[in-house]
């Protein structure tokens, strides 16, 4: 079953624009969305996160926005850069007995062209 | 670098073989997760272990298995491949803090099954 889905699967954008992905979850019991950043060859790596009891968190260029009643929440990466060309995953985790169970998104391929 | 390690880095074999891939934590964390990511499925929860102990079970089939050694290293072994076991194997180790567990990826072993 999935229950955290992300869109699209792949992007392009111009440097400089601003990129867009969304996530969509159904398990009300989430309570922390965090995103991951995975370039060719590497594992993924955590670019940001947010909790249900915020609507929006920003850390430089890179925005997530988080509708609650919607069980939306999306990243926006503002003036786009070639070197933010990766694959980037949605996840939504909860806590289950001292252990997050996280469940992430089928990732988006963002490619950005100078 | 995420401090994460794991060996090897490309593994390549025939249908029905056994290998064992490892995964070394970064210092002084307790737990390990193993996920499978194909083209297809995205990333996947295999297991978790914590300081020893199997903690928790994703979609891992029955001809895997995983352990964690006194060290914190541990090692997942899959056994009667099949083709469609052909995929990126990533552990993650974790660490708590603000009440939150973030994960933190190794590079990855890429497994070709032929």
């Amino acid at each position: 079953q999935q229950q955290v889905k992300q869109s699209p699967q792949s992007l392009i954008v111009q440097k400089g624009g601003i990129s867009i992905i969304n996530c969509a979850y159904e398990n009300t019991a989430f309570d922390y969305f965090p995103w991951y950043q995975q370039f060719p060859g590497k594992g993924p790596a955590l670019l940001i996160a947010i909790r249900p009891d915020v609507s929006e968190k920003k850390e430089g260029r890179f925005t997530i926005s988080f509708n609650k009643s919607a069980k939306q929440f999306s990243l926006h990466i503002m003036d786009s850069q070639p070197g933010d060309s990766a694959t980037y995953f949605c996840a939504a985790s909860k806590n289950s007995g001292g252990y997050q169970k996280v469940t992430f998104g089928t990732g988006t391929k963002l490619q950005v062209i100078p | 670098d995420s401090g994460v390690t794991q060996t090897p880095k490309h593994l390549i074999t025939a249908t029905g073989q056994r290998v064992t891939l490892r995964c070394s934590p970064r210092s002084g964390d307790l737990s390990v997760y193993w996920y499978q990511q194909s083209l297809d499925q995205g990333l996947q929860f295999l297991i978790q272990y914590y300081n020893g102990e199997e903690r928790a079970k994703g979609n891992i089939l029955e001809r895997f298995s995983a352990q964690q050694f006194p060290d914190l290293h541990s090692e997942l072994n899959l056994s009667s491949l099949e083709l469609g076991d052909s995929a990126l194997y990533f552990c993650a180790s974790s660490a708590w803090a603000s009440a939150q567990e973030t994960q933190y990826f190794g590079p990855g072993t890429r497994l070709l099954v032929l």
